[in-house]
């Protein structure tokens, strides 16, 4: 089945470390993203990459940290410099063109950071 | 940056019953797509719209792309309790179209049996 996974669903760190969340991809999506949700709140987007070894802050990105290596892999690092990193965290995937906005979001991971 | 205002925040029916949300913006949007997220999961696609006009359905799901490209609407008929859940609207620019999406902060839809 084609889909994306993140992993692992819930996390706990202490204050101070650094965090990796996976997001995998096998739609063979361009595109791919990092949204933040924060209880009643929308998503706000943390980071986007629309090729390898390319992406772009998005609206939140401070305190964060990417890399795309590979077109199936978009992690993302919550460094110790994020000053409220208890959030879900929710990752996307899209094919590219003018007309094909829709994205996929993977389950979510919680982080807990305490 | 552009913001999407949606309406209502929640919403409180009784099963059978129709619901109607939307949403608004001051900046025009060249793709509207509507999501449900279920409690602890990642947002759904539901509809998505590409057309200003547009009017489109999923199942007992309808939702219609505003004529002035700065709102859209999404109607759910005959509700059921697995609607529950939280329902956000996305919109999307031709600059960005396939890059970045802007998202309302959602309406919570709770349906009593």
């Amino acid at each position: 089945d084609g889909g994306i996974t993140q992993s692992p669903k819930y996390l706990f760190r202490k204050e101070g470390q650094n965090v990796t969340l996976s997001c995998e991809q096998n739609l063979n999506h361009d595109a791919m993203y990092w949204y933040r949700q924060d209880p009643g709140q929308g998503l706000r987007l943390i980071y986007y990459s629309q090729i390898v070894n390319d992406f772009q802050k998005g609206d939140i990105a401070e305190g964060y940290s990417v890399s795309r290596e590979k077109k199936e892999s978009f992690p993302l690092t919550v460094t110790s410099a994020q000053k409220n990193p208890t959030a879900f965290y929710l990752c996307a995937s899209s094919m590219l063109g003018s007309w094909l906005s829709e994205q996929y979001f993977g389950p979510g991971t919680r982080l807990t950071v305490t | 940056g552009q913001q999407l205002n949606q309406s209502p925040q929640s919403m409180f029916i009784q099963e059978g019953e129709d619901v109607s949300m939307n949403c608004t913006s001051s900046s025009i949007f060249n793709t509207w797509l509507w999501y449900k997220q279920d409690p602890g999961e990642g947002p759904v696609l539901l509809i998505a719209l590409y057309k200003a006009g547009e009017l489109t359905s999923n199942g007992r799901l309808t939702a219609q792309f505003g004529i002035t490209r700065k709102d859209s609407f999404l109607n759910i008929s005959a509700s059921i309790p697995s609607d529950v859940g939280i329902y956000f609207c996305a919109g999307g620019t031709e600059e960005t179209s396939g890059s970045r999406l802007t998202f309302g902060e959602g309406t919570q839809l709770t349906v009593n049996p």
